[in-house]
């Protein structure tokens, strides 16, 4: 079975100070990862897809799959970051169809 | 363009009632899938659609059904409510079926149950 562990309810950390949300995941097979993020009183939105190997508002994340982890980070944290963060994984299933299994979320919160 | 949009927003029902939940996925999404999202819970999976074939359903009990139609537009229900489907229901789509795509989420309906 496939799980997705978010070990920190909530991070708080200082406007400008590094950032990291902790994601690891547990599955057999080859792990289609993402972030999405939920901003206050908006839905839920995708942020990064590993395989896009991209960079969205100063987030990055890498799949390792040593250590089963796909941490997102960002080096400067700013107040606009404040949100929850869900961490995502997305698996074929047999006879087609896809399902998303998320972490429980971290809730970010910037301070100034 | 137009996002995912769910409605209603609001619903209040009283238990032993049904309900009905509606999803239209972004013009040109053909996968719709539905979330169920509490404090408890978290985020957990129903059910997937594409080209209006269910293709998954998640760990919930029968009285949680859903459908596709032609047009893609999504449908939910759940019958013989109980409280504990208080919940907010999101439903997402994509683009594909390929699972490193990713999902555009609606806003969700919340539902309370008295």
């Amino acid at each position: 079975a496939q799980r997705v562990t978010q070990p920190e309810k909530l991070l708080s950390v200082f406007k400008g100070a590094p950032v990291e949300l902790k994601c690891n995941y547990s599955y057999s097979g080859s792990p289609e990862l993402f972030w999405y993020v939920q901003y206050s009183r908006q839905r839920l939105q995708l942020l990064l897809r590993h395989i896009s190997r991209e960079s969205i508002k100063g987030f990055t994340a890498d799949l390792n799959k040593g250590e089963t982890s796909f941490h997102l980070k960002k080096p400067f944290a700013q107040e606009e970051d404040s949100a929850m963060y869900y961490c995502a994984l997305s698996r074929s299933l047999t006879g087609g169809g896809n399902k998303l299994t998320f972490g429980t979320g971290t809730q970010l919160k910037v301070e100034l | 363009k137009a996002g995912v949009t769910q409605t209603p927003r609001y619903l209040i029902k009283t238990r032993g009632q049904q309900v009905t939940l509606s999803c239209s996925p972004i013009s040109g999404h053909r996968s719709v899938s539905w979330y169920q999202q509490t404090p408890g819970q978290g985020l957990q999976f129903l059910f997937e659609y594409f080209s209006e074939t269910q293709r998954n359903k998640g760990n919930f009990p029968g009285r949680f059904s859903g459908r596709q139609f032609s047009n893609s537009r999504s449908e939910m229900n759940v019958s013989t409510l109980e409280l504990g489907d208080s919940a907010l229901y999101l439903c997402a789509s994509s683009l594909t079926e390929l699972s490193n795509y990713g999902y555009t989420f609606g806003s969700g309906t919340r539902l309370t149950v008295v």
